[in-house]
């Protein structure tokens, strides 16, 4: 079966660093995503992790560890628009993407 | 490029009656996929084609969904007959090979109120 698991709501301060996490459970894996999701908007891709190590893109990182089943976020630098869900999505061998429930960040001033 | 495009934005209808929601995909990508999102199941995949052809439906819910791509510039997702409980955002998305990582790319979504 497939399971992913992420925290449910995380909150934190303009300028801070905050990393959301998020663990996996799926066989055929071939690729894991992060999405941005702003509150009644579509889902925008962040980062994506094949092999093990870590993708840095500006503000945001993406880290992965296959062997634990095991990704996070990292966001640097807290902007108040950083304020969103982000979701984490598994690939499997036959393309199509498994999501989870995703976790809202909430970004104070 | 306009991206992928959905409509209706927004759909009310009461329940009992049908309700196609359209989708243009992005030119060229070959991809396309269907997912329904609440707040209490999250955002799940109801079904996805390749080259205009079904691969997985798996995530229908029911006989009560059926959906169709005629062509590569075409799909719609029915809903018949609609049911309070098919209260959602739908989101049709694409993508293509030649993506740096296939990433799927979202359409604004049509949100649906079944009464």
């Amino acid at each position: 079966g497939q399971n992913i698991d992420q925290p449910t709501e995380m909150t934190a301060t303009e300028g801070a660093i905050v990393q959301i996490n998020c663990t996996y459970q799926t066989s055929g894996f071939n690729g894991l995503f992060w999405y941005q999701q702003h509150a009644g908007e579509a889902p925008t891709f962040l980062s994506y992790n094949v092999l093990d190590g870590l993708e840095e893109k500006g503000r945001f990182s993406s880290f992965l560890s296959r062997s634990k089943g095991y990704s996070y976020l990292l966001l640097k630098e807290l902007q108040m628009k950083d304020s969103a869900s982000y979701l984490c999505a598994v690939r499997h061998n036959t393309d199509k993407l498994i999501f989870g429930t995703g976790t809202r960040l909430q970004v104070f001033p | 490029d306009a991206g992928v495009i959905q409509s209706p934005r927004h759909e009310v209808t009461e329940m009992g009656q049908e309700v196609t929601l359209r989708c243009k995909p992005i030119s060229g990508h070959d991809y396309l996929f269907w997912y329904r999102q609440t707040m209490m199941r999250g955002l799940e995949l109801l079904i996805y084609f390749n080259n205009n052809v079904p691969i997985d439906d798996s995530g229908m819910p029911e006989d009560r969904f059926s959906a169709k791509m005629p062509n590569a510039s075409f799909s719609t997702l029915k809903i018949q007959p609609s049911e309070p409980r098919d209260s959602a955002v739908y989101f049709c998305a694409s993508s293509s090979p030649t993506g740096p990582h296939y990433e799927q790319y979202f359409g604004p979504g049509t949100r649906l109120t079944v009464t």
